[in-house]
């Protein structure tokens, strides 16, 4: 069974840092992998989605990286803003539907 | 473009009372899910649709009711709500044609509440 695992659960940083989240899978037989980001009472959007065939994608400010073999994905985030505060959560998606972690609460602090 | 739109987005229920929460996706999706998410415990699959006419169970099925009678539509039903279902319901749908290997789009989720 897959498992998803988001480390650390939440990340205080001031404004400007660049910082990076983390996400480990323990099955590397997956399709995908894909970063969400949700405020608070919302829903999840999108970031990045990266094919098992890609090492990382990017979206301005944002680099999501993937490792299969060593079942890691990482998101780094560069020169963090307030706006930037919410949970991050990624999913991997294999013979199952998708598996997310738990998530990251990321607070940047002005 | 709508994109996932749940409705209601907000009810409380009485134990023992029934409900049917509604996903429409304006997107075509073939795959469509209905999540739960509860603190500490992350998201977590109810049921799945494969295509109209299609459903299957996720990780946490019990006491829950699906339907997908038309393409666009996602139902999820509780028949005897209990407490342990005050959640916060999230439907979603993905791009391309094979299972799991497009991107998940989500609705802005219905919050529950059983008394």
């Amino acid at each position: 069974k897959q498992e998803v695992t988001q480390i650390p659960a939440a990340l205080s940083v001031p404004e400007g840092e660049n910082l990076v989240l983390n996400c480990s899978f323990t099955d590397s037989a997956i399709y995908n992998l894909q970063w969400f980001r949700q405020d608070p009472g919302k829903g999840l959007t999108s970031l990045l989605l990266i094919q098992s065939s890609q090492r990382e994608q990017t979206s301005g400010r944002l680099n999501a990286s993937l490792d299969k073999s060593s079942g890691r994905s990482t998101l780094y985030i560069a020169a963090s803003q307030p706006g930037d505060s919410a949970t991050y959560l990624c999913a991997v998606g294999g013979n199952t539907p998708l598996v997310f972690g738990k998530g990251t609460r990321l607070s940047v602090i002005a | 473009n709508a994109g996932v739109t749940q409705t209601p987005k907000f009810r409380v229920l009485k134990t023992g009372q029934s409900m049917t929460l509604l996903c429409a996706q304006d997107m075509n999706h073939e795959y469509m899910y209905w999540y739960r998410q509860d603190p500490g415990m992350g998201l977590r699959l109810i049921h799945y649709s494969v295509g109209e006419g299609t459903t299957a169970k996720g990780e946490v099925p019990d006491g829950y009711n699906v339907s997908r009678l038309k393409k666009q539509n996602f139902l999820l039903g509780l028949e005897s709500a209990a407490p342990s279902q005050t959640s916060v319901y999230f439907c979603a749908s993905i791009t391309g044609s094979v299972v799991n290997t497009g991107e998940l789009f989500f609705g802005e989720g219905s919050r529950l509440t059983v008394l």
